[in-house]
């Protein structure tokens, strides 16, 4: 198994410009999260999907943040427009929820830097 | 909702010396705690967890305590090296819909050599 694949893993952009975040879960798992990583506020639950419906969204800043989960096997977490002060580290993580296996795989991550 | 406060923020031990990071958690229903390592530039991996049925659970080098009661738990790591470098977090969950976890605030370990 591949694990979570997030793309891009690194991302530039202007400030005001439209950024989407990709993420794959691993295949079988029920759940996704979208995590928000900075120095200053540690890692924040953006949002979470159960059998691809969002259950929690009160994570999600503000209204320039956006996520779907149009099917199992993708997610995006969109910013439109884009702050300088979005830029962190942003994680898709999937979990199996049947039971006790509550283990969260974590993706490699997506570097944003708004400018 | 839950709440778990970490500490401390930042622990700096000697190679070999003992490292003891500790959690609090607010919502007696929870019944899941793990913890996960994060190395510098890398994703959150799961180290080790605890269910609230079991007060304590060793993995070779690292140990993890519940206290149901208090709501805190810990973890513990033996004879530190330097690759145990890392901000380690806590996490709790209640058996919910989706596996939501609430994590703590991250420890940074720095193991002297």
């Amino acid at each position: 198994d591949a694990g979570v694949i997030q793309s891009p893993r690194h991302e530039v952009t202007e400030m005001g410009q439209e950024v989407t975040l990709r993420c794959k879960p691993i295949s079988g798992h029920n759940s996704l999260f979208w995590y928000r990583q900075t120095m200053m506020r540690g890692l924040e639950l953006l949002i979470y999907f159960n059998n691809n419906v969002p259950i929690d969204d009160s994570g999600m800043p503000e209204d320039r943040f956006s996520a779907k989960m149009p099917n199992a096997s993708f997610s995006t977490l969109k910013i439109q427009p884009s702050e300088p002060r979005d830029s962190a580290v942003y994680f898709c993580a999937s979990s199996p929820s049947s039971g006790w296996a509550r283990e969260q795989y974590f993706g490699p991550g997506t570097r944003l830097t708004v400018t | 909702g839950e709440n778990v406060e970490q500490h401390p923020s930042t622990l700096s031990v000697q190679e070999g010396d003992s490292a003891v990071i500790k959690c609090t958690y607010s919502d007696s229903a929870s019944n899941y705690f793990p913890w996960y390592k994060q190395e510098l530039g890398k994703r959150p991996q799961l180290i080790i967890d605890i269910r609230s049925n079991v007060g304590e659970k060793k993995d070779q080098r690292i140990a993890v305590t519940l206290n149901k009661t208090a709501k805190h738990f810990s973890l513990h790591i033996t004879e530190t090296q330097p690759e145990d470098s890392a901000v380690y977090f806590c996490a709790a969950s209640m058996n919910n819909a989706g596996n939501m976890l609430t994590f703590g605030g991250g420890t940074r370990l720095m193991v002297k050599p």
